[in-house]
């Protein structure tokens, strides 16, 4: 158990759905990452938040979007869903200034479908 | 960061030593080695990381060589448990702004009873 936890773990939906995905990091982590893996293209980076504020953004499209509370949980908001947005999306986490400073640690993920 | 290539997939007896092959030909001074694995569709779980010296912890060793264009990561004593896609990365230690994981397509280590 990594200590971070993604709610929920599996959601169908329909497209054209807009649909929220959840995750904690772990306790005192202020980094929070987002990651897609989806069987053409991988495990794909989407979007950092350190503390509250976007630190990095990798290949995330427009239609997706994120944000990181004062509790540090974050919230991925993926809209106007398409068949090709069925993917796992991870969470992961990561502190920075501890010993750990660059070991980022993985959620379960959530499993996403489209149809 | 730099490119890695490593081989799609190995076979590995249990209880053998898994060595895994990472080229990283463009390393630069400042990038350090990671090593990620991913049990079937589970989160990526962190292995071990380092610079130029070899390393080791309770999970692995890991061995870079002299001009550190390559690396290898071996499992002393492989179990079905590690049976896993094995990811080589690498990247500055403090990312810059970033501590973001590029992820390539990692081998598929496949460990046989």
């Amino acid at each position: 158990d990594s200590g971070v936890t993604q709610t929920p773990k599996h959601l169908i939906t329909a497209t054209g759905q807009r649909v929220t995905l959840r995750c904690s990091p772990r306790s005192g982590d202020l980094s929070v990452y987002w990651y897609q893996q989806s069987l053409d293209q991988g495990l794909q980076f989407l979007i950092q938040y350190y503390n509250g504020e976007e630190r990095a953004k990798g290949n995330i499209l427009e239609r997706f979007s994120a944000q990181q509370f004062p509790d540090l949980h974050s919230e991925l908001n993926l809209s106007s869903l398409e068949l090709g947005d069925s993917a796992l999306y991870f969470c992961a986490s990561s502190d920075p200034v501890g010993r750990n400073y660059n070991e980022q640690f993985f959620g379960p993920g959530t499993r996403l479908t489209v149809l | 960061d730099a490119k890695t290539t490593q081989p799609p997939s190995m076979d590995c007896a249990e209880g053998r030593a898994a060595n895994l092959p990472c080229n990283h030909s463009t390393i630069s001074g400042n990038e350090y080695v990671y090593w990620y694995r991913q049990i079937h569709s589970q989160g990526p779980q962190y292995i071990i990381h380092g610079l130029k010296n070899n390393e080791t912890n309770e999970m692995a060793s890991l061995i870079i060589t002299e001009d550190r264009k390559s690396s290898t990561l071996i499992l002393p004593h492989a179990t079905l448990r590690d049976t896993a896609v094995y990811y080589c990365i690498v990247r500055d230690y403090y990312g810059g702004a970033t501590n973001k994981l590029i992820f390539g397509t990692g081998t598929l280590l496949a460990v046989q009873p």
